[in-house]
């Protein structure tokens, strides 16, 4: 079946450095959809990227599709302690049932 | 606030036990998605409903099952409970067709002893 796989699991960053995940999906998606999770809290929906190769940026975020829509990364500069949380990547892979990747936890060092 | 609400927030069952997870839908949004999201898990899909009808399964056993209502809110139904169904039931919901945001709630935390 459809996989949507993230890396890494898990990041320690010191406050201000900049932080990347990746996600890929065993097949094409339709769309990719980034999600942040707060510890304790539930998924938020962050963005949604349709187009091959397309680019969107959220303030510090910036996320990339990948040309075959297969491929997906979100990219944070100058991480802050309000970033902390778990970034998932999800995608339909047929139909609009949504599938989520394992996510990548964030960690923030003061 | 996404308008999504789900009870109870928490729970503790033992095994074999039957359990029931309410959840309602954000105004205007006539689908509904459960998901199961184990401790340091992405959430699984489990199921979705659309017209009172169930509209996509995940690899989840019979003894999950849900329903949805004419008001397009939501119920999801475990029986035979077992000690991995511990996890945090979510309900998300949107528009039919719409392959966008999906509304989540604040969770159903079920603890099975």
């Amino acid at each position: 079946g459809q996989q949507v796989m993230q890396i890494p699991q898990y990041q320690h960053v010191q406050e201000g450095e900049d932080f990347t995940t990746y996600c890929n999906s065993s097949t094409t998606l339709s769309n990719i959809q980034w999600y942040k999770q707060r510890p304790g809290g539930h998924p938020v929906f962050l963005i949604q990227l349709v187009k091959s190769g397309e680019v969107k940026k959220q303030k510090r975020l910036t996320f990339q599709f990948g040309e075959a829509k297969k491929n997906s990364s979100l990219h944070i500069t100058a991480t802050q302690t309000t970033d902390v949380g778990t970034y998932f990547c999800a995608g339909p892979p047929r139909d609009d049932k949504i599938i989520f990747g394992k996510g990548t936890r964030l960690h923030i060092l003061p | 606030e996404t308008g999504v609400t789900q009870s109870p927030t928490h729970l503790i069952k033992t095994r074999g036990q039957q359990v029931t997870l309410r959840c309602s839908s954000q105004s205007g949004h006539n689908t509904v998605s459960w998901y199961q999201q184990a401790l340091g898990q992405g959430p699984q899909f489990i199921f979705q409903y659309y017209r009172e009808e169930e509209n996509g399964r995940g690899n989840f056993p019979p003894r999950f099952s849900g329903l949805q209502f004419p008001n397009y809110s939501s119920e999801l139904n475990v029986n035979a409970l077992e000690l991995d169904d511990s996890a945090l039931y979510l309900c998300a919901s949107h528009r039919a067709g719409e392959t966008g945001e999906l509304f989540f709630g604040e969770g159903s935390r079920l603890t099975v002893l």
